[in-house]
């Protein structure tokens, strides 16, 4: 069974903190995804990653960044967190190569209350 | 670019009868699509996907989804609601090597 496990499922954070979100996966998948959840928008992709130390801008990277240094694990920061950051914040994971696209995995999500 | 519509944001459906979601897509390509399943306070799972092998699709719960071309559309239903269905459920398509998502549909199942 693929796993994805993020660090927190609640999180409350200050305007101004400088907030860490991390997401590890267990089935050796390339691809790795960072996405919010906010209600009647949908998903909306933040960043993502095909490979260690590559990453990619999504729809929204305006006050994200990301870090992959390791193929299991892809962090994602918030450099000075702001009260429109407060959000349901959900990682995936995907498998790569050639031909049909492979389904995305997500972990539980962590809420971010910025205050 | 790839994306899909979901119209309805909350859709009530009462115990024993059909589910009915709605999903139509823009792409320049030949499709990839898939439906999610969120449950309150988890990660999304994936319900069905859409490959071009067959253009109906069965997925898990019993529910599944028909890919008509000439409408761009891909409706998921489900013969019989349940209790448990009760739930966000997302439409998405695959483009650029990522997934674009639908609004999704807050399902509701009265009893």
């Amino acid at each position: 069974d693929v796993k994805v496990t993020q660090s927190s499922r609640y999180l409350v954070k200050r305007t101004g903190e400088k907030v860490f979100l991390e997401c590890v996966q267990d089935m050796d998948h390339e691809n790795m995804f960072w996405y919010r959840q906010d209600p009647g928008l949908g998903l909306r992709l933040i960043y993502f990653s095909y490979d260690v130390k590559m990453k990619e801008k999504g729809d929204i990277p305006e006050g994200y960044s990301v870090s992959r240094e390791k193929k299991e694990r892809f962090s994602l920061i918030l450099e000075s967190a702001s009260t429109n950051q407060t959000s349901m914040y959900l990682c995936a994971s995907s498998s790569s190569g050639e031909g049909i696209p492979h389904e995305q995995y997500f972990g539980p999500g962590t809420r971010l209350t910025v205050t | 670019a790839q994306s899909v519509t979901q119209l309805g944001s909350h859709v009530s459906v009462s115990e024993g009868a059909l589910v009915l979601l709605r999903c139509n897509y823009s792409s320049s390509v030949p499709p990839y699509l898939f439906w999610y399943v969120q449950y309150p306070n988890q990660g999304l799972q994936l319900l069905l996907k859409y490959t071009s092998a067959a253009t109906l699709v069965k997925g898990i719960n019993g529910f599944e989804a028909e890919f008509k071309k000439s409408e761009t559309s891909f409706h998921l239903t489900k013969p019989s609601a349940h209790m448990s269905d009760a739930a966000e459920y997302f439409c998405a398509v695959s483009g650029n090597n990522r997934l674009a998502f639908g609004k999704g549909n807050q399902v509701v199942v009265i009893p």
